[in-house]
């Protein structure tokens, strides 16, 4: 089954403790992404890939780090957590070349409390 | 700018009622593509339908129905004759060539249909 694999789906942290936010997608996508949901404010891109060894800033990308070690994997690194990053966290993936028309697939969801 | 209004927060309505989300973008790009992403409360995020900038035929799946018009910069959705099932956060997003590495999101609207 084509899927978009994130772990975990709950996280309870304390500040300044280091998390990895895991995410795996079976496509064969060049195109990996992160967001971040919080009420009011819809969803806002963190970091995206557009290959291996590619990675770039999206909107808020302050407090996080990405890797793009191999095609399937994504990562998402937050080096001290701290409150203002509790939040819902999508990884998303899609077919590169023509980027703009192709809908996202997201996975199921990291909802993160740093307390 | 680039940006996605949702300006219907929360709506609620009995089960058997049509109902329309509203949705206004605005963009300088001639090209560009609108979708609608359906949250349902186990979080995930569903992709319902993608509408390009060059077609402005509305669509009709199922109850489901879109009313794309360029002059008035709205991508509208219609749920007709609504089921319990159908309760939900919905975003509208875009896409357009210059920022083709991201999906712009609407704030989203909670939609709660009660039997």
């Amino acid at each position: 089954e084509a899927q978009v694999t994130q772990n975990p789906r709950y996280l309870i942290t304390v500040t300044g403790k280091k998390l990895t936010v895991t995410c795996s997608q079976n496509m064969n996508h060049e195109y990996m992404s992160w967001y971040r949901q919080d009420p009011g404010l819809g969803l806002r891109q963190i970091y995206y890939s557009m290959n291996v060894e590619v990675t770039d800033k999206g909107d808020v990308p302050e407090g996080y780090k990405v890797s793009r070690k191999e095609k399937r994997n994504f990562p998402l690194i937050l080096e001290s957590p701290s409150p203002n990053q509790t939040s819902l966290y999508f990884c998303a993936s899609r077919r590169q070349g023509t980027a703009y028309n192709s809908p996202l697939h997201f996975g199921n969801g990291t909802r993160l409390t740093v307390t | 700018a680039q940006k996605v209004t949702q300006a219907q927060t929360e709506i609620s309505v009995v089960e058997k009622e049509d109902v329309t989300l509203d949705c206004v973008y605005e963009t300088r790009d001639t090209t560009y593509y609108l979708f609608w992403y359906k949250q349902p409360p186990s979080g995930e995020l569903v992709f319902l339908i993608r509408r390009n900038s060059f077609d402005e035929q509305n669509e009709i799946s199922g109850r489901y129905s879109w009313n794309f018009q360029k002059s008035t910069s709205s991508f509208n959705f219609t749920i007709t004759a609504s089921q319990v099932v159908d309760s939900a956060v919905y975003f509208c997003a875009l896409s357009f060539i210059q920022g083709a590495q991201k999906l712009v999101f609407g704030q989203g609207t909670r939609l709660t249909i009660n039997p």
